[in-house]
């Protein structure tokens, strides 16, 4: 199984809400990513979780709070966001982190719109 | 930081024709991987390269890297219509599964 889930596929939140991404994956990896997309421009990087310890956050926003409850899961808790805070969000796993690179599976992605 | 350029942005091309997208860097490589993203999808993983001047091959694709582990080439022969989408050069950042990933190249292909 080389499959990376994240649900739901499609969010609409108001600026004073409060949700939940989620992201599991059962390749038996140790490293978690959430990015960040916006249109036409590449993924970029908001927390790595290695071995179920958040080891890289990219400066991002405290609006944004990741979690890793285990190997398997990663979430990440919205409250208060901006509008210039819709875009894709994307999990990838994989097997490590290590200074050569591990490649990275990515689920499909939350679309997510704030009004 | 490290910086990995990548050209052209957009490139549409006729069914059957070839197409390349290149990376490249300031700094010396310890790798590079290449993404393929299908409009409204995500990024799929396509290849590593990690020793100077590799070639590697995946069907229609070809993937190099370059002697001196700064840049690096995707080119895919006589295109199809299922080629269409963004290509991604990503690169390592120090340690610890950061990539950096290029702008992207989104190719197009007319029937």
């Amino acid at each position: 199984d080389t499959e990376v889930t994240q649900t739901p596929k499609h969010l609409v939140m108001g600026m004073t809400n409060k949700k939940s991404l989620k992201c599991e994956q059962h390749m038996g990896h140790r490293a978690m990513y959430w990015y960040k997309q916006k249109a036409k421009k590449p993924p970029e990087l908001m927390f790595v979780y290695s071995y179920e310890k958040l080891s890289i956050n990219e400066s991002v926003p405290s609006r944004f709070s990741p979690e890793c409850p285990n190997s398997s899961l990663l979430n990440l808790h919205l409250h208060a966001l901006q509008p210039e805070d819709s875009a894709l969000y994307l999990c990838a796993s994989s097997q490590g982190v290590n200074r050569y690179s591990y490649e990275q599976y990515f689920g499909p992605g939350t679309r997510l719109t704030v009004t | 930081g490290q910086q990995v350029m990548q050209i052209p942005q957009y490139q549409h091309v006729q069914e059957g024709e070839d197409f390349t997208t290149y990376c490249n860097s300031s700094t010396t490589l310890s790798n590079i991987q290449w993404y393929k993203q299908r409009p409204g999808g995500h990024p799929v993983f396509l290849i590593q390269l990690v020793k100077s001047g590799e070639v590697k091959k995946q069907k229609r694709l070809t993937f190099q890297f370059g002697e001196a582990k700064k840049n690096s080439s995707l080119h895919i022969t006589a295109t199809q219509t299922t080629d269409v989408g963004t290509y991604f050069c990503a690169v390592p950042y120090n340690q610890g599964g950061k990539l950096i990933f290029g702008q992207g190249t989104e190719l197009s292909v007319k029937p």
